[in-house]
């Protein structure tokens, strides 16, 4: 089975800080993994992902993520806050089976960004 | 390009009503998926559907079924309409069963 953990619903910040969402996954076998932002009623749009190779991902709008296998961690980052990045973030775990795809969200981080 | 649409964006149903949404893929993707996201929750997979198929499926009851039709487009039906419905439906396209989803905006289903 997979799933995913993201450590806390709500995270503020000030503008230009650091932004840190914490997700842990487990799985059984290597994971896909994947963040995506919800802005207020709309889908989701994908912000990176890691699929192999290079364990730090780079997105758009500035935030990165790093996949760490000894800690089952897939955390996201962003040096600097911009007000624009108040919105919910999605952590996911994707999973091929049989070449068809297994989805598992984690359950949201809001992030509030204060002037 | 238009994206992934979907529609209606809104929908209120009665509890024990039969719902049917809409799904558009973007241009060249051949897999739809459904998602229901309950309000304060992350999305909730609900099925996968390749060539006219199911092919995976959540832990959601068969009141849940869906179907794609020859130009990729897909319906989401769900029957006997709960109260605990009440969610946002999203739906996800793809070039194939294993690429990146692209979403739509989804449907906001309140059932009363």
């Amino acid at each position: 089975a997979q799933s995913v953990t993201q450590l806390g619903s709500h995270v503020s910040v000030s503008e230009g800080a650091l932004v840190l969402l914490r997700c842990n996954y487990s799985s059984s076998v290597p994971p896909y993994l994947f963040w995506y932002v919800q802005y207020p009623n709309q889908g989701l749009q994908l912000l990176l992902k890691y699929t192999t190779g290079a364990t730090l991902v780079k997105g758009i709008n500035g935030f990165e993520a790093e996949f760490k296998k000894s800690e089952t961690s897939f955390h996201l980052t962003k040096p600097s806050a911009h007000m624009s990045d108040a919105a919910e973030y999605f952590c996911a775990v994707i999973r091929g089976l049989g070449g068809y795809q297994k989805v598992t969200f984690g359950t949201g981080t809001k992030l509030q960004v204060i002037p | 390009d238009a994206g992934v649409t979907q529609s209606p964006t809104h929908l209120i149903k009665t509890r024990g009503q039969q719902v049917t949404l809409r799904c558009s893929p973007k241009s060249g993707h051949d897999t739809v998926s459904w998602y229901q996201q309950a309000l304060g929750q992350g999305p909730q997979f609900i099925f996968q559907y390749y060539e006219e198929e199911e092919r995976q499926r959540g832990n959601f009851p068969d009141r849940f079924s869906g179907h794609q039709f020859p130009n990729y487009s897909s319906e989401l039906n769900v029957n006997a309409l709960l109260l605990g419905d009440s969610a946002l439906y999203l739906c996800a396209s793809s070039r194939n069963p294993t690429a990146e989803a692209f979403f739509g905006q989804g449907t906001r289903l309140t059932v009363v």
